[in-house]
């Protein structure tokens, strides 16, 4: 079955260190995101990328990095940059632009940060 | 700016009764409107769109409702059962544009009672 992959489900780092969330797709779609979930917040966009070797900046990208250098592929780095980085992030992926009668995006289960 | 509003945190209802999830977007270049569901420590999934031409779409237990005019949508669920207990949250996007973006609510915690 075709799927994302977010790994691992939980994990924790200190403070001040990188940490790298890795999502892996099986659906050949072309486009992926991630979003990170915080209480009240709602999802709200890191970063996204329509194609491969290619990304852009969401509404709260800072202290946050990103690569795409294969299709399948989408890992994301929490740098020590990131003030508030504890929190549960969700990957996501399309195969395009979205369209009418699409279902929009496809998500993983997540991955719950806990920086202490 | 929040483009996208969901101003119920939360909504309990009773196993059978409906459950009405409500959604005010300020964007009007937003033609296309979707629905997920949420458990806990899972990822969304998709549960029923809207295109901004119609006004209703239903797919079983569920229907959304669509007041262009008002830029106001609700989600329906009837009769409500208690695995329909889930955050749920809103989404639009400009689909004209070939815009990959989707911009979501903060989504609504339904709780669903036996």
């Amino acid at each position: 079955d075709g799927g994302i992959t977010q790994s691992p489900k939980y994990l924790f780092r200190k403070e001040g260190q990188n940490v790298t969330l890795s999502c892996e797709q099986n659906l050949n779609h072309d486009a992926m995101y991630w979003y990170r979930q915080d209480p009240g917040q709602g999802l709200r966009l890191i970063y996204y990328s329509q194609i491969v070797n290619d990304f852009q900046k969401g509404d709260i990208a800072e202290g946050y990095s990103v690569s795409r250098e294969k299709k399948e592929s989408f890992p994301l780095t929490v740098t020590s940059a990131q003030k508030n980085p504890t929190a549960f992030y969700l990957c996501a992926s399309s195969i395009g632009p979205v369209f009418e009668g699409a279902k929009g995006y496809t998500f993983g289960s997540g991955t719950r940060l806990t920086v202490v | 700016d929040q483009q996208v509003k969901q101003n119920s945190p939360s909504l309990s209802v009773q196993e059978g009764r409906i459950s009405i999830l409500n959604c005010d977007y300020t964007n009007s270049m937003f033609d296309y409107f979707l629905w997920y569901k949420k458990y806990p420590a899972e990822g969304p999934t998709f549960l029923i769109s809207i295109s901004s031409i119609k006004d209703k779409n239903e797919d079983g237990r569920f229907t959304v409702f669509l007041n262009k005019s008002a830029k106001h949508l609700s989600l329906h669920i009837v009769p409500s059962q208690p695995g329909d207990s889930a955050v749920y949250f809103c989404a639009a996007s400009e689909v004209s544009v070939g815009n990959y973006k989707l911009t979501f609510g903060k989504g609504t915690l339904l709780t669903v009672n036996p």
